[in-house]
């Protein structure tokens, strides 16, 4: 089975705190995104990354930053926290070529 | 316009009922489609693919229709376990898939 591993599953930061969100997974895909999911608005991709050291925006980054320094796992990086950044944050991996994705537990990130 | 879209429901129905859901894509080249399944404060999970010629997964049912661009999702014989939000999700190619959700449809099945 697949498995994708978020560390953090429940954080409370502070407002203008760095924050960390890390991603785990073991099946060897190429492709890793990070997703927020808001109540009414579904899931929006923040950044994508489909191998080692390259990293791509997706619909809304602003505000967030990435690393993949290694295939199996990809970072976001929130630099200076904000409370419209409280949300529930989802890793996602997957094969390169339009398969199906899985999804990491989720974080859920409270910013106050 | 949306790239993808689904009626956020909630679709309120009985045990026992089919009921059916639509999603509809703007991109003509989109290359793969699924259905996911979400539960309350719980990631997706994949329910099912589909494919062109239409799949059956027992009680459930996943159609494409390229022509129309939608996707379609039939529940037969509806359990109280089958609540739950049904993602709709088209990978959009060109160099690499990108996965694009629907907002998702509220299903509740009461007794």
């Amino acid at each position: 089975d697949v498995k994708v591993t978020q560390s953090s599953r429940y954080l409370v930061k502070r407002t203008g705190e760095k924050v960390f969100l890390e991603c785990v997974q073991d099946m060897d895909h190429e492709n890793m995104f990070w997703y927020r999911q808001d109540p009414g608005l579904g899931l929006r991709l923040i950044y994508f990354s489909y191998d080692v050291k390259m990293k791509e925006k997706g619909d809304i980054p602003e505000g967030y930053s990435v690393s993949r320094e290694k295939k199996e796992r990809f970072s976001l990086i929130l630099e200076s926290a904000s409370t419209n950044q409280t949300s529930m944050y989802l890793c996602a991996t997957g094969t390169g070529d339009g398969n199906t994705i899985y999804f990491g537990e989720g974080s859920w990130l409270t910013v106050v | 316009r949306k790239e993808v879209e689904q009626d956020p429901g909630p679709f309120n129905v009985p045990e026992g009922a089919t009921v059916a859901f639509n999603c509809t894509y703007s991109n003509s080249a989109s290359q793969s489609f699924f259905w996911y399944r979400q539960d309350c404060r719980k990631e997706p999970k994949l329910l099912m693919s589909v494919y062109s010629s239409g799949n059956e997964d027992g009680r459930f049912t996943a159609q494409l229709n390229r022509a129309s661009q939608y996707i379609s999702l039939l529940i037969r014989d509806s359990k109280l376990s089958d609540s739950a939000t049904y993602l709709c999700v088209v990978n959009l190619s060109g160099g690499s898939y990108i996965p694009t959700f629907g907002r998702g449809t509220s299903l509740i099945v009461h007794p």
